[in-house]
């Protein structure tokens, strides 16, 4: 049972353009959307998180859109560069005590050409 | 500046054959968690630990157990391979203040 689902799987951009990458989620409790990164070789790392009470958080090139009635968040790169080739995961959890159980979505291959 | 070590970073085994994965952190996190990461299904929890004494199963716990040696460590370990284990596995800790996740560089694991 897929709880976040994202799309697509992969994605090719010219330098410069924007890359979106979408997610959908059905579990309404979950309360905290984070975007990893992940190169070739490593860990996952943050890259940027919303939480459900804003609509958009941007940090650089990077912003998340969110929208709470479809259940839906999206990344957006702008002025996409070489340099962001990579994986890039959605995830969705909800507090649960002390420990926050997250659900990736299944990843987007980002390559950005030259 | 170490963050989150896991060892080993591959391993290649038997059906059968029993390893452990080891996990330590040194950013005084209380939880911990371990990860398998296979192509096209994303990263998915395996077991987790909330604080240090305790463990719990996450998504796909089947044919794993844990065990919190202290605040720093955490290991994953299989009694008995299945080739269906084949992954790449991550250990990641959590900061509690903001829920941002910390993770290993990664261990491979195949089974042959």
């Amino acid at each position: 049972q897929q709880q976040v689902k994202q799309s697509p799987q992969s994605l090719i951009v010219q330098k410069g353009g924007i890359s979106i990458i979408n997610c959908a989620y059905e579990n309404t409790a979950f309360d905290y959307f984070p975007w990893y990164q992940q190169f070739p070789g490593k860990g996952p790392a943050l890259l940027i998180a919303i939480r459900p009470d804003v609509s958009e958080k941007k940090e650089g090139r990077f912003t998340i859109s969110f929208n709470k009635s479809a259940k839906q968040f999206s990344l957006h790169i702008m002025d996409s560069q070489p340099g962001d080739s990579a994986t890039y995961f959605c995830a969705a959890s909800k507090s649960s005590g002390s420990a926050r159980q997250l659900t990736f979505g299944s990843g987007t291959q980002l390559t950005v050409l030259p | 500046n170490a963050g989150v070590t896991q060892t080993p970073k591959f391993q290649v085994l038997k059906t059968g054959q029993s390893m452990t994965l080891q996990c330590a952190q040194d950013m005084n996190h209380n939880s911990m968690y371990w990860y398998r990461q296979d192509p096209g299904m994303g990263l998915r929890l395996i077991y987790y630990s909330a604080s240090e004494g305790t463990t719990d199963k996450g998504e796909v716990p089947n044919g794993y157990n844990v065990s919190r040696l202290n605040k720093r460590e955490f290991s994953l370990r299989l009694e008995s391979a299945a080739p269906s284990q084949t992954s790449v596995y991550f250990c990641a800790s959590s900061d509690r203040a903001t829920g941002e996740l910390f993770f290993g560089e990664g261990s491979r694991l195949t089974v042959l």
